[in-house]
């Protein structure tokens, strides 16, 4: 089975701190993903990465940045917390790209934020 | 631009009855890929089930089965024999030609015992 791991379930920050969100993928997947979930939004892609040191800006990727130094590890980093950022963070990783039974995007149990 | 549009907040079922959660998306595309995900309560979000446009059969996984209507771009998902465990957050999803995924704002589904 497809195991992706958050750094943390739970995070208190306060604003204006860097805070780093880390995710792990033991299935060397390709692409990882990072999205943000609020309630009556659904979710919302912030970073993806197709592949090592590969970035590519999603929908809202304002105020964040990521790295993906390896295969299996993709961090999202806020740079200067705000409490706008106060949010549930979850990570997800795919093989493959569309087209293929491999683009089921896997996910991780999330890490929910909170800005003060 | 693509959206995805999930009509109803929250619906409930008894326990053992049959459930539809509506769909629908917005593509000028012909070849695209369809999601339904599952989030249940502090847990992971899981795939429930996938459909690919240019298949015309309905795709179904146990008691997870889709009406995919192509000319209606309109996607809902039937759940037959509902159990307690199927309580959790639905979000429909939509995909082309890249990695991403469009997303719905979800269906909380509650079970009634």
């Amino acid at each position: 089975d497809v195991k992706v791991t958050q750094s943390s379930r739970y995070l208190v920050k306060r604003t204006g701190e860097k805070v780093f969100l880390e995710c792990v993928q033991d299935m060397d997947h390709e692409n990882m993903f990072w999205y943000r979930q609020d309630p009556g939004l659904g979710l919302r892609l912030i970073y993806f990465s197709y592949d090592v040191k590969m970035k590519e800006k999603g929908d809202i990727p304002e105020g964040y940045s990521v790295s993906r130094e390896k295969k299996e590890r993709f961090s999202l980093i806020l740079e200067s917390a705000s409490t706008n950022q106060t949010s549930m963070y979850l990570c997800a990783s795919s093989l493959s790209e569309a087209g293929s039974s491999t683009d089921t995007q896997y996910f991780g149990p999330g890490t929910r934020l909170t800005v003060l | 631009a693509q959206t995805v549009t999930q009509s109803q907040p929250e619906m409930s079922v008894q326990e053992a009855e049959t459930v539809t959660l509506s769909c629908t998306y917005d593509t000028s595309e012909s070849d695209y890929y369809l999601f339904w995900y599952k989030q249940p309560p502090s847990r992971q979000m899981i795939l429930v089930i996938r459909q690919e446009a240019y298949k015309q059969q309905n795709a179904t996984e146990n008691r997870f089965s889709v009406n995919f209507q192509k000319a209606a771009k309109s996607f809902s998902l039937k759940i037959s024999d509902s159990q307690l465990g199927d309580a959790a957050m639905y979000f429909c999803a939509y995909m082309y030609s890249n990695y991403q995924l469009i997303w719905g704002a979800g269906t909380k589904l509650i079970i009634k015992p």
